[in-house]
């Protein structure tokens, strides 16, 4: 069975960095995108950017290119969203979610990381 | 790139039939058969219902269906029940490897 299984809420404070995970198993991990998409509080989705495992190769939102970093340890199958100046604008829930090829839908969904960025 | 538009919300009783339409432009919806949406029910993640314009994942109701025409792709729920009750997005792929997604609406179901 495919799970994504994101690490815990986070709350911190703006100007900290932060680091939340997404571990993928039940398929092998390099051969498929991974990417993460947002919810920012009474917003809709957002797509923030994917990584393909194998190579890291990474594509962004243009809107958000700098602001995160997507990375990936396919030793442990994990994928990671990084934040090196935490923002208040960033508190939101971060899904991790798993494309059909880099073009297309997401078929699974990590359960959620709330994060919580205060001024 | 925008953010797809659909409408804030929806409401309809049990048993009737409801469309929920997502438009974007020439640069994503109108290019590409690649328009999926995703149902929220609270506190969950979102669950893939609708891939590629108008195809079903296994184990999702024949009562979901989508189609497209134009820039605007639509989501149709065939006899809603109260189960259907949550927020649901439309998404398409933008080129250049990105991706836009809807808004987001709201079902009532009364």
């Amino acid at each position: 069975e495919v799970q994504l299984v994101q690490s815990g809420a986070e709350v911190k404070k703006a100007g900290e960095s932060l680091k939340i995970s997404c571990k993928g198993s039940g398929y092998i991990f390099t051969d498929y995108w991974i990417g993460w998409v947002r919810q920012m509080p009474g917003k809709g989705l957002e797509w923030m950017g994917i990584i393909y495992p194998a190579d890291s190769d990474t594509k962004y939102n243009p809107s958000l290119q700098g602001q995160v970093t997507i990375s990936a340890d396919k030793s442990i199958s994990t994928a990671y969203l990084h934040w090196s100046s935490l923002k208040a604008s960033d508190t939101a829930i971060y899904y991790c979610v798993r494309p059909v090829g880099a073009t297309s839908y997401f078929d699974y969904w990590g359960q959620g990381t709330l994060v919580t960025v205060s001024s | 790139q925008s953010a797809l538009t659909q409408p804030a919300s929806v409401s309809e009783s049990p048993g009737q039939s409801i469309t929920i339409s997502c438009t974007g432009t020439t640069s994503d919806v109108g290019s590409y058969n690649l328009v999926s949406w995703y149902q929220r029910h609270p506190g969950k993640a979102p669950k893939l219902i609708i891939y590629d314009v108008s195809k079903r994942p296994s184990g999702v109701s024949y009562r979901f269906s989508g189609s497209k025409s134009g820039n605007t792709a639509s989501l149709t729920i065939s006899g809603v029940q109260p189960e259907d009750e949550g927020d649901y997005y439309c998404c398409s792929y933008a080129g250049n490897f990105a991706v836009v997604f809807g808004g987001g609406t709201k079902l009532a179901v009364l």
